[in-house]
């Protein structure tokens, strides 16, 4: 079973068009972190969010937390190909706990 | 470099045979995780460790798969009589034990492990 879900698993789209990635949970996390990977390489991170209904950007993305703290949604406004990648959520329970992920596809 | 660094970056292997991967964190981490990915899924936390003592260790780390961190740096990950199912990429990640909740996890670049 699943912790976190995460959905689309997998969008692929023209550069240009706008997108939303879901993370969903039963559980409640103190925080919820959302991290990029690319091929061959290690997550990194993108954004950190702690308080319930807490909204961050990220020049064209934006990060929301649920107000119960159990969800949280990542939208990219105008994707480039450069966006491509795999974007994960991840709770902190103690550990860090990743979704399976959302690999988005953009292309020119 | 003072990233986390993973060595081997790939490694292939008969099934049967034992592997050990090694992890270098950030040197004032003394936190470090390991992590097991499968293509397009997510990290699956697989054990880690606060200086040299392991602190947890998931349900998914069967008996074939062993851990040590013996002087609080650097950690390998053993996999014995390799089966393949083991087939994924092991990444290691690094964190200062003070860092607070908004800190990022440091990861490495991973070792891919391939089962023949």
């Amino acid at each position: 079973t699943q912790l976190l879900e995460q959905s689309p698993q997998f969008l692929s789209i023209q550069e240009g068009e706008n997108l939303t990635v879901y993370c969903n949970s039963s559980s409640v996390f103190s925080s919820l972190q959302w991290y990029r990977q690319e091929p061959g390489e290690g997550p990194v991170l993108l954004v950190t969010v702690v308080t319930g209904g807490e909204v961050k950007k990220l020049k064209r993305l934006t990060f929301q937390f649920g107000d119960a703290r159990k969800d949280s949604s990542l939208h990219i406004t105008a994707a480039q190909p450069g966006d491509t990648g795999l974007y994960l959520c991840a709770g902190v329970q103690g550990k860090l706990i990743f979704g399976q992920g959302t690999e988005l596809s953009v292309k020119p | 470099d003072t990233g986390v660094s993973q060595d081997p970056r790939h490694k292939i292997t008969k099934r049967g045979q034992n592997v050990t991967f090694r992890c270098d964190p950030i040197s004032e981490h003394n936190r470090l995780y390991w992590y097991r990915q499968t293509l397009g899924q997510g990290p699956e936390f697989l054990t880690y460790f606060q200086n040299e003592a392991q602190l947890e260790k998931s349900r998914l780390l069967s008996d074939r798969f062993s851990a040590e961190r013996p002087k609080g740096s650097f950690s390998t990950l053993e996999i014995q009589r390799t089966e393949q199912g083991d087939s994924a990429m092991y990444l290691c990640a690094s964190i200062a034990a003070t860092s607070s909740y908004n800190s990022p996890l440091h990861f490495g670049n991973g070792t891919r492990l391939t089962v023949t």
